[in-house]
Order: C-alpha cells, then structure tokens, then sequence
C-alpha cells in the first residue's frame, strides 16, 4: 500500500517570503502521479499543482513550485513570494497509475501561514 | 465547465438517526465520483468512489454506503449513524484517466 508522508504539521513565514513544504511518500510503483492540494480556512479543496512521474521536469504554475526527487521519493511544494491568501492546510496526493483505480492517498497535511 | 455541488453545507444529527448527503457533478459525463471524510486536524479518507451507475468500491468497512443512481449523482448514506460517524465529508469527480480530483464544497457533520 501506497504512505504518503508531510513531517511538518505546522509551518508560518512573512509575507513576500519563500517557504517550502515537505511531501514523501513510499510505493512500488514506477509511475503515479502526484499532486498539492490547499484547503483555506472555508475548508474547500484546491488543486494546486500536479506531477507525472514519468516526467523529470518539475512542474510550475506561476508562485508555486515542486522539487520532484523521484529516487528519494521526494516532492516538495515551493511557495514563492507568498502571500496572504496562501494561509491554508496543504496537503500532498499520490495516485497510482491503474485505469479504473485513481485513487488519492493523502498526507495528513502542513498549516501553513502566512504573517503579515 | 464543470461544476460540483455538495449539500447540505452543515448537519447536526442525532445518535441512530438516518443520513442522506448528495453529491451531484454538472458539465461532464461519466466522471469517476468519489466520497471522503476529514476528521478534525487530520488528512482525508476515502469512504467509497465510483467508476460508473450502480458501481461502488468501499475502501473502510463501516456503517456508511453509497450509491450512484444517476450517472452525475452519487449519495452517502446512513441507515443509524454513530457519534464517530462526525467529521467533513468531502465529494469529489475527476474524468477518467489519471486526471486531479475536483472538490465540492463539503458538508459538515455533527451527531449529538
């Protein structure tokens, strides 16, 4: 079965600074996908960036950025000159690449926030 | 585009009684459906999810179920719920094909 790991329950950083959050995860699997996902305090869930194993390039949308490691099964989630709306839990997904079977595995997730 | 609505938004409910939350997905057709729950301060857990009308896979045996009796409609159900049953539930689609999940809104349950 596949863990998925985030070993920082909580983080905080000024606004306007850099701030990275940690995702490991353990599975047998060559390819899977994975993916951050930001809960804000009204509590919905939002896609914020995804990555194919199979694709070496680490993969970017515009802030937010991920280091994937894939020998150390390793991808962390780079937040760039953060911003106040940024404050939120961010968890860390691994699917599994079997058609008929895409289910998440979720981290149990890093608070972050954001201090003005 | 593709729209998920989620409702009801907040429940309390009462030890042993029954439960109905829908979870209906606009724009898109058969999208895999998927049901979670998110105890307080942890991550989420996936109830059930399903592939097309009438299949549903559990993923933790327990007194909930669900079912897909349209093909954008999928429904989690309690015939007597428990205090531990308490928590957000969270519906998700995704097309099929290794494509991110979507959330809707949430609901959150309180049983007294």
């Amino acid at each position: 079965a596949q863990t998925v790991t985030q070993s920082q329950p909580e983080m905080s950083v000024q606004e306007a600074e850099t701030v990275t959050l940690s995702c490991t995860y353990d599975t047998s699997e060559s390819n899977y996908y994975l993916f951050w996902y930001k809960q804000p305090p009204s509590r919905q869930m939002i896609l914020v960036i995804r990555q194919e194993a199979y694709k070496q390039q680490n993969a970017t949308e515009n802030r937010f950025s991920v280091n994937f490691q894939k020998a150390a099964k390793s991808f962390s989630l780079k937040i760039s000159d953060s911003q106040l709306g940024d404050t939120a839990m961010y968890f860390c997904a691994f699917m599994r690449s079997n058609f008929g079977n895409e289910k998440l595995t979720f981290g149990t997730g890093t608070r972050l926030t954001i201090i003005p | 585009s593709q729209t998920i609505h989620q409702w009801p938004a907040t429940l309390v409910q009462p030890v042993g009684s029954p439960l109905s939350l829908e979870c209906t997905v606009e724009g898109t057709s058969n999208p895999n459906l998927y049901w979670y729950r998110q105890a307080a301060g942890r991550g989420l857990q996936l109830l059930f999810y399903s592939v097309g009308i009438g299949q549903i896979s559990s993923e933790v045996p327990q007194n909930l179920s669900a079912s897909r009796p349209q093909d954008r409609q999928f429904i989690l159900s309690s015939k007597k719920l428990l205090l531990s049953d308490s928590g957000f539930y969270l519906c998700a689609w995704s097309p099929s094909g290794y494509q991110p999940q979507h959330f809707g809104d949430g609901t959150r349950l309180s049983i007294l």
